[in-house]
């Protein structure tokens, strides 16, 4: 069984949707999780970080973490084209010293 | 703009031979990750340096060595060069070592070995 598994899409939506992004994980020593966004070409950047299990809300994005189903996912409401991209969960241990196991990414489309 | 810069952009090279991929953190960071990102295996951990001290390693091949220096800059050298390492290198700096630090990446290096 690999780590982090992510459904990898490609997911498309109308504008204006509410899109839910998932990764489940299987091992229990992860504690921070994370969802990056990455442009076609680009590096990834930070979108959401949570520490532990729990809700985060930024805007638009929100990050809800449940470590007992060992699930996290990320919502996007009201969508919008420029969000178009691949999203990566990455997850990281608390004794680790900073390498990140990230899910293989699920490509999103927001169509006009 | 995340602030870590590499350089070169892209690489073309053929199998057996050696490139330096260089990789600039964002002023004040002193930590720098090198991850790999292919279509099959997805964005892999590689290796971590922390001012100038090797702190962590992963998935990283013998045929793969890298360092950093002391104004920080890190060079990732890729030997011996085969067809399957073909991929997207990816420069992360963090101010720290620790987990849950935040690691901003740069733009990558786009390798390809004929």
């Amino acid at each position: 069984q690999k780590e982090v598994e992510q459904d990898p899409g490609p997911l498309s939506v109308p504008e204006g949707a509410i899109v839910s992004l998932n990764c489940t994980y299987s091992n229990s020593a992860f504690q921070y999780f994370m969802w990056y966004r990455q442009y076609s070409r680009k590096g990834p950047e930070l979108l959401m970080y949570t520490y532990s299990s729990g809700n985060k809300e930024d805007g638009r994005f929100t990050a809800q973490v449940d470590k007992s189903s060992k699930y996290i996912s990320l919502f996007i409401r009201d969508s919008q084209p420029s969000d178009s991209a691949t999203y990566l969960c990455a997850l990281e241990g608390r004794g680790s010293q900073g390498n990140l196991i990230f899910g293989k990414g699920t490509k999103l489309s927001v169509k006009p | 703009d995340s602030g870590v810069t590499q350089t070169p952009k892209h690489l073309i090279t053929a199998t057996g031979q050696r490139v330096t991929l260089r990789c600039s953190p964002r002023s004040g960071d002193l930590s720098v990750y090198w991850y790999q990102q292919s279509l099959d295996q997805g964005l892999q951990f590689l290796i971590q340096y922390y001012n100038g001290e090797e702190r962590a390693k992963g998935n990283i091949l013998e045929r793969f060595s890298a360092q950093q220096f002391p104004d920080l800059h890190s060079e990732l050298n890729l030997s011996s060069l085969e067809l399957g390492d073909s991929a997207l290198y990816f420069c992360a700096s963090s101010v720290t070592s620790g987990p849950g630090d935040t690691q901003y990446f740069g733009p990558g290096t786009r390798l390809t070995v004929l």
